[in-house]
């Protein structure tokens, strides 16, 4: 069974300019969450969809947005970037009824210069 | 909202030696403690969890305890090798409608043959 994949695997861009993540959840798991792990600290809580709805938000700025697609699929979109957005951005899926029990693709690397 | 404290930061053993990671939560509605480990460069891995309507789970070396009344879990290594040198995050979840995981900050766990 395939795990979690992301792409890219890294990302630079520069600060003010626009990323876009891209994470496929395992088969059949419907949620996908968004964690941003920045160097030297924990995950942090961005954003979880089920079934093409956002479910929850974190603690972040609104220019933090996403969406996830019919397939389950999901982006993370970051706007306006600054730099200190650099960090590991990590995608997890899971199914529902567990929707907490959450298995975690390999990241996406953001660098913002 | 949720508050994972975990320690130590920073956990050093010889091979052989059990290793004791601990970490309190602070909102009683929480109900899901999952453990990942984290490689260099790798992608967290879930390596244990428990809810709490279980005070013990085991998995072969490894072994979570939970204390609802304390608000405290540990997770418990026995017989570590070098390869369990990684870093472990302990997180919390209120449950499968929130989804969310709220992570402790890591464990360096360094396992010396």
């Amino acid at each position: 069974e395939a795990g979690v994949t992301q792409s890219p695997t890294h990302l630079i861009k520069t600060r003010g300019q626009q990323a876009t993540l891209r994470c496929s959840p395992i088969s059949g798991h419907t949620s996908v969450y968004w964690y941003q792990q920045a160097l030297g600290l924990g995950l942090q809580f961005l954003l979880w969809y089920d079934e093409g709805e956002e479910r929850n938000r974190g603690n972040f700025p609104p220019r933090f947005s996403g969406r996830q697609f019919p397939n389950y699929s999901s982006e993370l979109n970051v706007n306006a970037l600054e730099l200190e957005d650099s960090a590991l951005y990590l995608c997890a899926s899971a199914q529902v009824p567990e929707a907490d029990t959450q298995y975690f693709g390999p990241g996406t690397r953001l660098t913002v210069l | 909202g949720e508050n994972v404290e975990q320690h130590p930061s920073t956990l050093s053993v010889q091979e052989g030696d059990s290793a004791v990671i601990k970490c309190t939560y602070s909102d009683s509605a929480s109900n899901y403690f999952p453990w990942y480990k984290q490689e260099l460069g790798k992608r967290p891995q879930l390596i244990i969890d428990i809810r709490s309507n279980v005070g013990e789970k085991k998995d072969q070396r490894i072994a979570v305890t939970l204390n609802k009344t304390a608000k405290h879990f540990s997770l418990h290594i026995t017989e570590t090798q070098p390869e369990d040198s990684a870093v472990y995050f302990c997180a919390a979840s209120k449950g499968t409608s929130y989804g969310k995981l709220t992570f402790g900050q890591g464990t360096i766990l360094t396992v010396h043959p």
